[in-house]
Protein backbone atom coordinates (compact mmCIF):
# COMPACT_ATOMS: atom_id res chain seq x y z
CA UNK A 1 0.00 0.00 0.00
CA UNK A 2 1.33 3.54 -1.09
CA UNK A 3 1.87 5.60 1.92
CA UNK A 4 3.42 8.00 3.88
CA UNK A 5 4.31 6.64 7.56
CA UNK A 6 5.33 9.22 10.32
CA UNK A 7 6.74 7.74 13.80
CA UNK A 8 5.91 8.62 16.80
CA UNK A 9 2.07 9.33 16.11
CA UNK A 10 2.26 11.12 19.72
CA UNK A 11 4.88 12.63 21.69
CA UNK A 12 5.33 14.38 25.01
CA UNK A 13 8.47 15.37 25.93
CA UNK A 14 10.43 18.37 27.94
CA UNK A 15 12.10 21.45 26.80
CA UNK A 16 15.34 20.74 25.80
CA UNK A 17 15.52 17.36 25.17
CA UNK A 18 16.28 16.50 21.21
CA UNK A 19 14.27 14.24 19.43
CA UNK A 20 13.39 13.15 16.01
CA UNK A 21 10.22 12.77 14.27
CA UNK A 22 10.92 10.08 11.52
CA UNK A 23 9.13 10.41 7.93
CA UNK A 24 9.16 7.12 5.36
CA UNK A 25 7.23 6.66 1.88
CA UNK A 26 7.83 3.97 -0.16
CA UNK A 27 6.43 5.57 -3.44
CA UNK A 28 9.54 6.57 -4.78
CA UNK A 29 8.83 10.32 -4.43
CA UNK A 30 11.50 12.79 -4.99
CA UNK A 31 10.02 15.78 -3.31
CA UNK A 32 9.35 15.58 0.50
CA UNK A 33 8.00 18.23 3.31
CA UNK A 34 7.26 19.15 6.39
CA UNK A 35 4.51 20.81 8.06
CA UNK A 36 3.23 21.91 11.01
CA UNK A 37 -0.35 22.95 11.88
CA UNK A 38 -1.76 25.39 14.15
CA UNK A 39 -4.67 26.59 15.42
CA UNK A 40 -5.39 29.11 13.34
CA UNK A 41 -2.44 29.18 11.57
CA UNK A 42 -3.07 26.64 9.06
CA UNK A 43 -0.54 24.63 7.86
CA UNK A 44 2.94 26.44 7.46
CA UNK A 45 5.72 24.46 5.98
CA UNK A 46 8.70 23.91 7.93
CA UNK A 47 11.25 22.45 5.50
CA UNK A 48 11.10 20.34 2.11
CA UNK A 49 13.50 18.44 0.18
CA UNK A 50 13.85 18.58 -3.55
CA UNK A 51 16.16 15.41 -4.11
CA UNK A 52 18.56 13.16 -1.71
CA UNK A 53 20.89 15.44 -0.41
CA UNK A 54 18.87 18.97 -1.45
CA UNK A 55 17.11 20.71 1.24
CA UNK A 56 15.47 24.07 1.69
CA UNK A 57 13.92 26.18 4.33
CA UNK A 58 10.26 26.69 4.25
CA UNK A 59 8.20 29.47 6.00
CA UNK A 60 8.88 28.33 9.69
CA UNK A 61 12.73 26.60 9.72
CA UNK A 62 13.67 28.09 13.13
CA UNK A 63 14.35 25.33 15.61
CA UNK A 64 14.12 22.88 13.42
CA UNK A 65 16.47 20.51 11.31
CA UNK A 66 16.30 18.03 8.41
CA UNK A 67 18.33 15.45 6.29
CA UNK A 68 18.15 13.48 3.38
CA UNK A 69 20.39 10.83 2.88
CA UNK A 70 17.85 8.49 1.49
CA UNK A 71 15.23 9.08 -1.50
CA UNK A 72 12.22 7.48 1.32
CA UNK A 73 13.64 9.45 4.17
CA UNK A 74 12.82 13.18 5.38
CA UNK A 75 13.16 13.02 9.40
CA UNK A 76 12.46 16.22 11.13
CA UNK A 77 14.60 17.17 13.72
CA UNK A 78 13.98 19.23 16.86
CA UNK A 79 17.72 19.54 18.41
CA UNK A 80 16.55 21.68 21.57
CA UNK A 81 12.81 21.62 21.96
CA UNK A 82 10.82 24.63 23.57
CA UNK A 83 6.63 24.63 24.21
CA UNK A 84 6.20 26.56 21.08
CA UNK A 85 7.20 23.60 18.97
CA UNK A 86 3.80 21.81 20.57
CA UNK A 87 2.15 21.35 17.39
CA UNK A 88 0.42 18.77 15.19
CA UNK A 89 3.36 18.05 12.26
CA UNK A 90 2.21 16.29 8.85
CA UNK A 91 5.41 14.81 6.45
CA UNK A 92 4.18 15.07 2.81
CA UNK A 93 5.68 13.74 -0.49
CA UNK A 94 4.86 14.19 -4.04
CA UNK A 95 6.27 11.86 -6.84
CA UNK A 96 7.85 14.38 -8.84
CA UNK A 97 10.59 17.09 -7.33
CA UNK A 98 9.01 19.51 -9.92
CA UNK A 99 5.79 18.98 -8.33
CA UNK A 100 3.78 19.59 -11.55
CA UNK A 101 0.72 18.38 -10.15
CA UNK A 102 0.68 19.74 -6.80
CA UNK A 103 -0.51 16.68 -5.57
CA UNK A 104 1.13 16.09 -1.99
CA UNK A 105 0.70 12.98 -0.03
CA UNK A 106 0.42 13.32 3.89
CA UNK A 107 1.36 11.14 6.32
CA UNK A 108 -1.36 10.74 9.61
CA UNK A 109 0.20 13.23 11.49
CA UNK A 110 2.50 13.56 15.00
CA UNK A 111 1.15 15.08 17.80
CA UNK A 112 4.31 16.21 19.59
CA UNK A 113 3.35 18.03 23.39
CA UNK A 114 7.16 19.91 24.88
CA UNK A 115 6.32 20.88 28.56
CA UNK B 1 1.98 37.21 6.11
CA UNK B 2 -1.15 35.23 5.53
CA UNK B 3 -0.45 35.16 1.92
CA UNK B 4 -3.20 32.50 1.65
CA UNK B 5 -6.42 33.55 3.26
CA UNK B 6 -9.72 31.72 4.22
CA UNK B 7 -12.13 33.72 6.08
CA UNK B 8 -14.44 31.98 7.27
CA UNK B 9 -13.31 29.36 9.76
CA UNK B 10 -16.45 27.33 9.44
CA UNK B 11 -19.30 27.00 7.21
CA UNK B 12 -22.85 24.52 7.42
CA UNK B 13 -24.87 23.66 5.19
CA UNK B 14 -27.75 21.07 4.37
CA UNK B 15 -27.51 17.73 2.78
CA UNK B 16 -27.77 18.30 -1.28
CA UNK B 17 -27.43 21.90 -1.06
CA UNK B 18 -24.62 23.84 -2.46
CA UNK B 19 -21.27 23.97 -0.18
CA UNK B 20 -19.19 27.05 -1.27
CA UNK B 21 -15.71 27.74 0.28
CA UNK B 22 -13.75 30.83 -0.67
CA UNK B 23 -10.12 31.37 -0.50
CA UNK B 24 -8.34 34.70 -1.19
CA UNK B 25 -4.80 35.01 -2.00
CA UNK B 26 -2.34 38.03 -2.10
CA UNK B 27 0.70 36.85 -3.73
CA UNK B 28 0.23 37.38 -7.65
CA UNK B 29 2.82 35.14 -8.32
CA UNK B 30 0.95 32.30 -7.62
CA UNK B 31 -0.21 30.59 -10.58
CA UNK B 32 -1.09 27.15 -9.16
CA UNK B 33 -3.98 26.34 -6.46
CA UNK B 34 -5.16 23.31 -4.90
CA UNK B 35 -8.10 22.42 -2.30
CA UNK B 36 -7.50 19.91 0.51
CA UNK B 37 -9.48 18.09 2.42
CA UNK B 38 -8.81 16.54 5.75
CA UNK B 39 -10.92 14.25 8.36
CA UNK B 40 -9.94 14.40 12.20
CA UNK B 41 -6.77 12.19 13.29
CA UNK B 42 -5.99 11.84 9.41
CA UNK B 43 -3.83 14.05 7.16
CA UNK B 44 -4.99 16.13 4.87
CA UNK B 45 -5.73 14.18 0.97
CA UNK B 46 -5.56 16.23 -2.56
CA UNK B 47 -9.13 17.43 -4.05
CA UNK B 48 -8.76 19.08 -6.83
CA UNK B 49 -6.41 21.74 -8.00
CA UNK B 50 -6.39 24.69 -10.98
CA UNK B 51 -3.98 25.97 -13.06
CA UNK B 52 -3.90 30.24 -13.52
CA UNK B 53 -3.88 29.46 -17.03
CA UNK B 54 -7.90 28.47 -16.54
CA UNK B 55 -11.02 29.59 -14.97
CA UNK B 56 -12.54 26.71 -13.87
CA UNK B 57 -12.33 22.95 -13.24
CA UNK B 58 -14.83 20.45 -12.24
CA UNK B 59 -14.28 16.98 -11.02
CA UNK B 60 -17.68 14.80 -10.46
CA UNK B 61 -19.41 17.32 -7.68
CA UNK B 62 -16.28 19.27 -7.04
CA UNK B 63 -15.44 22.62 -8.71
CA UNK B 64 -13.18 25.23 -8.42
CA UNK B 65 -12.95 28.65 -10.02
CA UNK B 66 -10.21 31.08 -10.31
CA UNK B 67 -10.84 34.83 -10.83
CA UNK B 68 -7.27 35.59 -11.06
CA UNK B 69 -7.98 39.69 -11.45
CA UNK B 70 -9.78 38.89 -7.67
CA UNK B 71 -6.75 37.01 -6.54
CA UNK B 72 -9.88 34.75 -5.22
CA UNK B 73 -11.17 31.10 -5.85
CA UNK B 74 -13.87 28.97 -4.42
CA UNK B 75 -14.80 25.23 -4.45
CA UNK B 76 -17.75 24.41 -4.98
CA UNK B 77 -19.56 21.20 -3.92
CA UNK B 78 -23.05 20.20 -5.53
CA UNK B 79 -24.32 18.22 -3.77
CA UNK B 80 -23.31 18.28 -0.51
CA UNK B 81 -23.19 14.85 1.13
CA UNK B 82 -22.37 14.17 5.14
CA UNK B 83 -19.32 12.61 4.32
CA UNK B 84 -18.25 16.10 2.79
CA UNK B 85 -17.65 17.53 6.59
CA UNK B 86 -14.20 18.33 6.93
CA UNK B 87 -12.03 20.78 6.56
CA UNK B 88 -10.89 22.24 3.68
CA UNK B 89 -7.28 23.80 3.17
CA UNK B 90 -6.96 25.68 0.19
CA UNK B 91 -3.15 26.06 -1.45
CA UNK B 92 -1.26 27.99 -3.65
CA UNK B 93 2.10 27.96 -5.05
CA UNK B 94 4.46 29.61 -7.39
CA UNK B 95 7.16 28.13 -9.69
CA UNK B 96 10.17 28.26 -8.46
CA UNK B 97 13.66 29.43 -10.11
CA UNK B 98 15.24 26.12 -10.82
CA UNK B 99 11.55 24.72 -11.99
CA UNK B 100 8.72 23.18 -10.24
CA UNK B 101 6.59 24.20 -7.49
CA UNK B 102 8.68 24.05 -4.58
CA UNK B 103 6.72 25.59 -1.95
CA UNK B 104 3.37 25.25 -1.49
CA UNK B 105 1.73 27.93 1.15
CA UNK B 106 -1.73 26.61 2.60
CA UNK B 107 -4.42 28.38 4.59
CA UNK B 108 -6.13 28.63 7.93
CA UNK B 109 -9.08 26.04 6.60
CA UNK B 110 -12.78 26.23 6.58
CA UNK B 111 -14.51 23.48 8.67
CA UNK B 112 -17.35 22.15 6.50
CA UNK B 113 -20.64 20.48 8.19
CA UNK B 114 -22.98 18.85 5.99
CA UNK B 115 -26.03 18.70 8.18
CA UNK B 116 -28.25 15.48 7.08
Amino acid sequence: EAQVTQNPRYLITVTGKKLTVTCSQNMNHEYMSWYRQDPGLGLRQIYYSMNVEVTDKGDVPEGYKVSRKEKRNFPLILESPSPNQTSLYFCASSLSRLLNTGELFFGEGSRLTVL
Amino acid sequence: DQQVKQNSPSLSVQEGRISILNCDYTNSMFDYFLWYKKYPAEGPTFLISISSIKDKNEDGRFTVFLNKSAKHLSLHIVPSQPGDSAVYFCAASAEGNSGGYQKVTFGTGTKLQVIP
